[in-house]
């Protein structure tokens, strides 16, 4: 089945820094959310974007739904300890199934 | 009170058992999900069901078989597990087919020895 594909895999960053994501697909989508899954849990909500080159932020995450409809970008400001875990974009059409199709996933390691 | 509770959370089975794994919602939502995530940690949808009807069947092996007796649970029995078998299984829930936010469950760890 359909992926999207996230970059990077994975990345080790000192507390403070800046982080950045991205997450792009083959197709449109008409929604892109960021969910964020912590060790042992499952994945959780963060963020839901619903028109392309919409910008919403929550807290020190902001997120942007890309022009093109097909990628999406997820930033984290000044890291802190409990933002590790790994962060999955996931694209929904609102047609069809409305499936969601998840992205490969980024995971996040924070040195204190 | 844990909004989407699956029970139980580790299931270690031999090969060839039928086992199954149950979940309920406490949210009020009309739809559910079974999600796999495999060693890679993909996350692949299985099946879901809005108000007990099945909406969602992707290509999964007819050894899954999903079972809602209400719409506040929906159960996975697998039979004839195989060592391929062996992933997280996240139940959700969301309010209706079309929500953005689709709500979790702590996962089943299952191993197939």
């Amino acid at each position: 089945g359909q992926q999207l594909n996230q970059s990077p895999q994975s990345m080790f960053i000192q507390e403070g820094e800046d982080v950045s994501m991205n997450c792009t697909s083959s197709s449109i989508f008409n929604t892109w959310l960021w969910y964020k899954q912590d060790p042992g849990e499952g994945p959780v909500l963060l963020i839901a974007l619903y028109k392309a080159g919409e910008l919403t932020s929550n807290g020190r995450l902001t997120a942007q739904f890309g022009i093109t409809r097909k990628d999406s970008f997820l930033n984290i400001s000044a890291s802190i300890p409990s933002d590790v875990g790994i962060y999955f974009c996931a694209g929904q059409r609102l047609s069809g199934t409305y499936k969601y199709i998840f992205g490969t996933g980024t995971r996040l390691k924070v040195l204190a | 009170d844990t909004a989407v509770s699956q029970t139980p959370k580790y299931l270690v089975t031999q090969m060839g058992n039928d086992k199954s794994i149950k979940c309920e919602q406490n949210l009020g939502h009309d739809t559910m999900y079974w999600y796999k995530q495999d060693s890679k940690k993909f996350l692949k949808i299985m099946f879901s069901y809005n108000n007990k009807e099945l909406i969602i069947n992707e290509t999964v092996p007819n050894r899954f078989s999903p079972k809602s007796p209400d719409k506040a649970h929906l159960n996975l029995h697998i039979n004839s597990l195989e060592l391929g078998d062996s992933a997280v299984y996240f139940c959700a829930s969301s309010q209706d087919p079309g929500s953005t936010e689709a709500f979790f469950g702590q996962g089943t760890r299952l191993t197939v020895v």
